[in-house]
């Protein structure tokens, strides 16, 4: 059974960054990709990008590729997202969740499977 | 860019009705069409994947169908459960949009 856990709760001001983790387990981490997903209050679902766990790759929505970052770190099989020039609009809870793009080319796991819990970012002067 | 339309945005129904969603692509996306539940507080959780295929553990009430452009969303018998909001979601060269939700409430 996969899990995963983020990070807490983030306060910042405009302008600044910030790093959002999510630690995997229950799964071999460099065999799955993980995505980013934001939900600002009230709103709707955005899908942010995603890495691979196995390379590094990497594929960012086109709206946020100038300010985002996604890594990860095999050793602790923890991603991070760091999102930069934080506007008031970027106030959202930041999901992870596992994706398995090998799943398009006929093997593999649905993508979306297994979720975190979320992490609030709040961007405020 | 693929745009993502859904309807209706919301809807009211009794216990036991059918309910049912409709999503559009604004170009062929095969059958590559998630749709997820998600209930406040609470992150989404997969219901249907590849437009028809019911995820592991999830109730046979929850139907998909579907390929192309148009697809639907089906909850055969409302249960109380069921109260949340339903999003689509596609993926296409290796990007995925959520469509903007619907919210099912009861009447």
């Amino acid at each position: 059974q996969a899990h995963l856990v983020q990070s807490g709760a983030e306060v910042k001001q405009p302008g600044a960054s910030v790093k959002v983790s999510c630690q995997a387990s229950g799964y071999i981490f460099t065999s799955y990709e993980i995505s980013w997903v934001r939900q600002a209050p009230g709103q709707g679902l955005e899908w942010m990008g995603w890495i691979s766990a196995h390379n590094g790759n990497t594929n960012y929505a086109q709206n946020l590729q100038d300010r985002v970052t996604m890594t990860a770190d095999t050793s602790t099989s923890t991603a991070y997202m760091e999102l930069r020039s934080l506007r008031s609009d970027d106030t959202a809870v930041y999901y992870c969740a596992r994706i398995d793009l090998s799943f398009y080319y006929g093997s593999g796991r649905p993508p979306f499977d297994y979720w975190g819990q979320g992490t609030l970012v709040t961007v405020s002067s | 860019d693929l745009q993502m339309t859904q309807s209706p945005s919301s809807l009211s129904a009794y216990v036991g009705d059918r309910v049912t969603i409709t999503c559009q692509a604004s170009h062929d996306i095969a059958t590559y069409l998630n749709w997820f539940q998600q209930k406040p507080g609470k992150p989404p959780k997969l219901l249907i994947y590849d437009a028809s295929n019911l995820e592991t553990g999830v109730p046979s009430r929850f139907s998909g169908s579907g390929s192309g452009t148009d697809f639907s969303f089906t909850i055969s018998s409302l249960q109380p459960e069921d109260i949340a909001t339903y999003y689509c979601q596609q993926y296409d060269n290796l990007s995925f949009t959520f469509g903007p939700g619907t919210k099912v409430d009861f009447k």
